[in-house]
C-alpha cells in the first residue's frame, strides 16, 4: 500500500499565529512530496515540492517566507503557515511520491479568525 | 508550460447512465502521464485511472475508461452504469516525466462537478 496521512484533518485559529500541518508517508519511504492548496470549488494548486534533506522549490507566486516547507526526514514533510491571516484560510492537501506516481493525503481545512 | 482544460463546470446525469467529462491538455513533452481524480465532499483525493503518452490502448478500471486521443489532445473520463455515490469533482491532471526536482509534478484542470439523479 501507499497511505499518506496529514495532522491535523483540521484547524482554526486567530489571526497573526503560526500553524504547522504534518504530512507523514505511512508505509514507504518519499524523497518528494508536494504541498497544495485548494479554494472551495476550485482546483489544486501547487504551492511546493518539498525534497528530503533540501530546500523547497516554490511555485512563482507563493511567498517562502510565508508558507516555510521542512523535509526533513523520508515520511515527514511540514508545511507552517506563518502568521495567518483569513485569506489563508484554505483547504491544505499533500501528497508523497512513490516510483512516479502520488499519493495524497486526506488534507487539512484551515480557518484563520 | 503544460496546462489542462476541463470545460465542463457541472454535469448531471441519471443514475445507471453514463457519463463523459472533458479533459483537453497541451504539452510540448513526448512521454507525459494522464490521471483523472475523484475528490467527494470529504475532501480526500481518489485516484480513478491512469493513461501514458505512449499506450495505445486505452485505459480502463471497471465502470471508468479513458477515451484517449493524443492527435486532438483529449482524455475524456467515461463512467458507465452511473451510481448516486459517483456523485463528487473530478479532476484530470498531467504529470510531467521529465527529470530533476520537478519529476512526478501534477497539473490539475478546473475540475467538474458531477450530480448523479436517482
Amino acid at each position: 500500500g501507499a497511505v499518506v496521512s496529514q495532522h491535523p484533518s483540521w484547524v482554526i485559529c486567530k489571526s497573526g499565529t503560526s500553524v504547522k500541518i504534518e504530512c507523514r508517508s505511512l508505509d514507504f519511504q518519499a524523497t518528494t512530496m508536494f504541498w497544495y492548496r485548494q479554494f472551495p470549488k476550485q482546483s489544486l494548486m501547487l504551492m511546493a515540492t518539498s525534497n528530503e534533506g533540501s530546500k523547497a522549490t516554490y511555485e512563482q507566486g507563493v511567498e517562502k517566507d510565508k508558507f516555510l516547507i521542512n523535509h526533513a526526514s523520508l515520511t515527514l514533510s511540514t508545511l507552517t503557515v506563518t502568521s495567518a491571516h483569513p485569506e489563508d484560510s484554505s483547504f491544505y492537501i499533500c501528497s508523497a511520491r512513490k516510483t512516479g506516481e502520488q499519493f495524497f493525503g486526506p488534507g487539512t481545512r484551515l480557518t484563520v479568525l | 508550460a503544460q496546462k489542462i482544460t476541463q470545460t465542463q463546470p457541472g454535469m448531471f446525469v441519471q443514475e445507471k447512465e453514463a457519463v463523459t467529462l472533458d479533459c483537453t491538455y497541451d504539452t510540448s513533452d513526448q512521454s507525459y502521464g494522464l490521471f483523472w481524480y475523484k475528490q467527494p465532499s470529504s475532501g480526500e483525493m481518489i485516484f480513478l485511472i491512469y493513461q501514458g503518452s505512449y499506450d495505445e490502448q486505452n485505459a480502463t478500471e471497471g465502470r471508468y475508461s479513458l477515451n484517449f486521443q493524443k492527435a486532438r489532445k483529449s482524455a475524456n473520463l467515461v463512467i458507465s452504469a452511473s451510481q448516486l455515490g459517483d456523485s463528487a469533482m473530478y479532476f484530470c491532471a498531467m504529470r510531467e516525466n521529465a527529470g530533476g526536482t520537478s519529476y512526478g509534478k501534477l497539473t490539475f484542470g478546473q475540475g467538474t462537478i458531477l450530480t448523479v439523479h436517482p
